[in-house]
């Protein structure tokens, strides 16, 4: 069955800490690729999205995310961490149609 | 410019009844999806509308529908309610229906308790 996993339930980290979270998916062909985060209290936004061209992607709040179709991962990354970064992190995909697939989620706490 | 809203925020039920959640998307937005979050099923695609026609459909059950209006506004309506049902029903919009990689813009969702 089509689907995409998120290795860490939980992931507690110190400030400043590097931030690495792995994200793989099942499906074959083309995929589109997101990562959203849910702060405490707020709506899910989105933090980057891979589609085609450079596998490395950028996106806000100092996170960027690598597409690596021969393992079909597209992990999340942040070099330093802020206390600001304590949220719930959701890999998502999208196959030729316009449903979101989500993984089961990452709660990161950062501690100050 | 305006985000998603969902009415209501919160909704207590009891079991059998039947609901009606009501998402207005971003002005311009003219596709709508439904999710389903959970602790233990986590974020579930429920539908999606583009120009008042359901294109997608995920895996639930028929007691679960939606509709989209000519202005985008959608709604879902949910019968015969079960405790399994309690959950925060996300909707959100996307600008473009043409696109499988357009961001999806999200709601503060409705929390549905079912007792």
């Amino acid at each position: 069955a089509q689907s995409v996993s998120q290795h860490n339930h939980h992931v507690i980290l110190s400030e400043a800490a590097s931030l690495e979270l792995g994200c793989n998916y099942s499906y074959g062909g083309t995929v589109n690729l997101f990562w959203y985060v849910q702060y405490p209290g707020q709506h899910l936004q989105l933090l980057l999205k891979y589609f085609s061209g450079d596998p490395l992607v950028k996106g806000i709040k100092g996170f960027e995310a690598e597409f690596i179709k021969s393992k079909f991962s597209f992990n999340l990354r942040k070099p330093s961490v802020q206390w600001s970064d304590t949220a719930e992190y959701f890999c998502a995909v999208t196959v030729n149609d316009y449903k979101l697939s989500f993984g089961a989620g990452t709660t990161v706490t950062v501690r100050a | 410019k305006a985000g998603v809203t969902q009415t209501p925020r919160y909704l207590i039920k009891t079991r059998g009844q039947q609901v009606t959640l009501s998402c207005s998307p971003i002005s311009g937005h003219r596709s709508v999806s439904w999710y389903q979050q959970t602790p233990g099923q986590g974020l579930q695609f429920l539908f999606e509308y583009f120009s008042e026609t359901q294109r997608n459909k995920g895996n639930f059950p028929g007691r679960f529908s939606g509709r989209q209006f000519s202005n985008s506004r959608s709604e879902m309506n949910v019968s015969t309610l079960e405790l399994g049902d309690s959950a925060l029903y996300l909707c959100a919009s996307s600008w473009d229906g043409e696109a499988f990689y357009n961001e999806q813009f999200f709601g503060p969702g409705t929390r549905l308790t079912v007792l």
